[in-house]
């Protein structure tokens, strides 16, 4: 139990275009879901907290007009990276927490990742 | 401030055993975690602790001590596949999970 999808696993696209990741809880109800980028050998950053039916809160730095958050239901948020540029190219994870899990409520169970490349 | 400290790499040898140590301080305390997260690839969890002593898991073991701000993550018998980061984690007062930078676990033949 307590599985986290994301989709795309990778994309490429062109610098100016808009990329949207989706990240998916499968059997359980995400009420918190979670956003982090990370940068080829570093720790995760995290970008954004986002809670079923609200708006998301981003972290210092974070350009909420860029990364666009959207979690619509409990078991599906999306991340809209707009108008990429090459420094946007990281590795994408999101994670979430929720009810119905047989485990501790403050562990995240993490997406396998969506790996953004930017040309 | 928040802040976790972990080195930032270790070498160990196939077969042996390697303790990797996590500090914080911050502002509350609900629990810690260890994650494994292989290059690439996102975390995994390992372990939980919000008790002081020790989790014993198969081949791996957490402790705690919340006294001194301090936790360590145990591997026996270490395998290839051991090789990868592990991070650490803290929950605050406000349930917020702060992350650890990682440490990477280099295992050598």
């Amino acid at each position: 139990g307590a599985v986290v999808s994301q989709h795309p696993s990778w994309v490429i696209c062109k610098s100016g275009t808009s990329v949207k990741i989706e990240c998916r809880s499968l059997d359980f109800q995400a009420t918190t879901m979670f956003w982090y980028r990370q940068f080829p050998k570093q720790s995760l950053m995290l970008m954004a907290t986002s809670n079923e039916g609200s708006k998301a809160t981003y972290e210092q730095g974070v350009e909420k007009d860029k990364f666009l958050i959207n979690h619509a239901s409990l078991t599906l948020s999306t991340l809209t990276v707009t108008s990429a540029h090459p420094e946007d190219s990281s590795f994408y994870i999101c994670s979430a927490t929720g009810t119905g899990i047989l485990a501790f409520s403050y562990e995240q169970y993490f997406g396998p990742g969506t790996r953004l490349t930017v040309t | 401030g928040q802040n976790i400290d972990q080195p930032t790499e270790m070498t160990a040898t196939e077969g042996a055993i390697v303790q990797i140590n996590c500090t914080y301080q911050t502002s509350g305390f609900n629990g810690l975690f260890w994650y494994q997260q292989h290059a690439g690839e996102a975390p995994t969890f390992l372990s939980y602790n919000v008790l002081d002593g020790l989790e014993e898991k198969g081949r791996f073991s957490s402790f705690l001590s919340r006294s001194k701000g301090y936790s360590y993550l145990l591997l026996k018998e270490l395998q290839m596949k051991d090789s990868a980061s592990y991070l650490c984690a803290v929950i605050d007062s406000n349930y917020q999970l702060i992350w650890g930078a990682g440490t990477k676990l280099i295992i050598k033949p």
